[in-house]
């Protein structure tokens, strides 16, 4: 069974940072590219980043872009998010997902862990 | 590209046949799945690829469209499918979400 566990989030000033991690279990991490996905109290879903099975390529956001540096240690199974210059726009819950569904060169996000909640506030 | 939902909210019966509907800013092939969000919890993918339907998902749920225009249908409502909806393209960076539908009784 695919278990994705959140942890790492909490209360942050404005202008802060935060290292999020995720710890994978049950797959072979190491084959799938990996994303995370956040969500603000009360409104939609907003696509962070990703990274590459071997972590050579990354991607983001617009809102996160130069802020935010997804990466992960296959060796250990895991998944990272460093935030930095934090916004209160960026309170949100922030989820963890594995793409492990694959098909037509595209990795779906299939497998979501429970999230953590990131506060920004001053 | 932006992916436009509609429509925003919708209340419905159990039994009742519902359509919701995704249009992209640009083609985006079949790069297209779809989510189930319920209050509280991490969305569960039901679609994807517009229109394969994800492992262990109820075959009232199907999805079908290509370049813009997607629709999410189930065909005979359920009690446990009132929650709201999300599709997310993957055609190219970064991959956006809709703004999400809330299907209500």
């Amino acid at each position: 069974e695919v278990q994705l566990v959140e942890s790492g989030g909490g209360l942050v000033q404005p202008g802060g940072s935060l290292r999020l991690s995720c710890a994978a279990s049950g797959f072979i991490f190491s084959n799938y590219w990996m994303d995370w996905v956040r969500q603000a109290p009360g409104k939609g879903l907003e696509w962070v980043a990703n990274i590459r099975p071997d972590g050579s390529d990354k991607y983001y956001g617009d809102s996160v872009m130069g802020r935010f540096t997804v990466s992960r240690d296959n060796a250990k199974n895991s998944l990272y998010l460093q935030m930095n210059s934090l916004r209160v726009e960026d309170t949100a819950v922030y989820y963890c997902v594995a793409a492990i569904t694959f098909t037509g060169r595209r990795a779906y996000l299939d497998s979501w862990g429970q999230g953590t909640l990131v506060t920004v506030s001053s | 590209i932006q992916l436009t939902q509609s429509p925003s909210s919708l209340s419905a019966s159990v039994g009742d046949r519902v359509t919701i509907t995704c249009r992209a800013s640009q083609g985006i092939s079949s790069y297209l799945a779809w989510y189930q969000q319920k209050p509280g919890k991490a969305p569960d993918l039901l679609i994807y690829a517009a229109s394969i339907l994800q492992s262990g998902v109820p075959s009232r749920f199907s999805g079908s469209g290509s370049g813009t225009d997607f629709t999410l249908t189930i065909s005979s409502l359920q009690p446990e499918d009132f929650a709201t909806y999300y599709c997310q393209h993957l055609d190219s960076y970064p991959f956006t979400f809709g703004q999400g539908t809330r299907l209500e009784i």
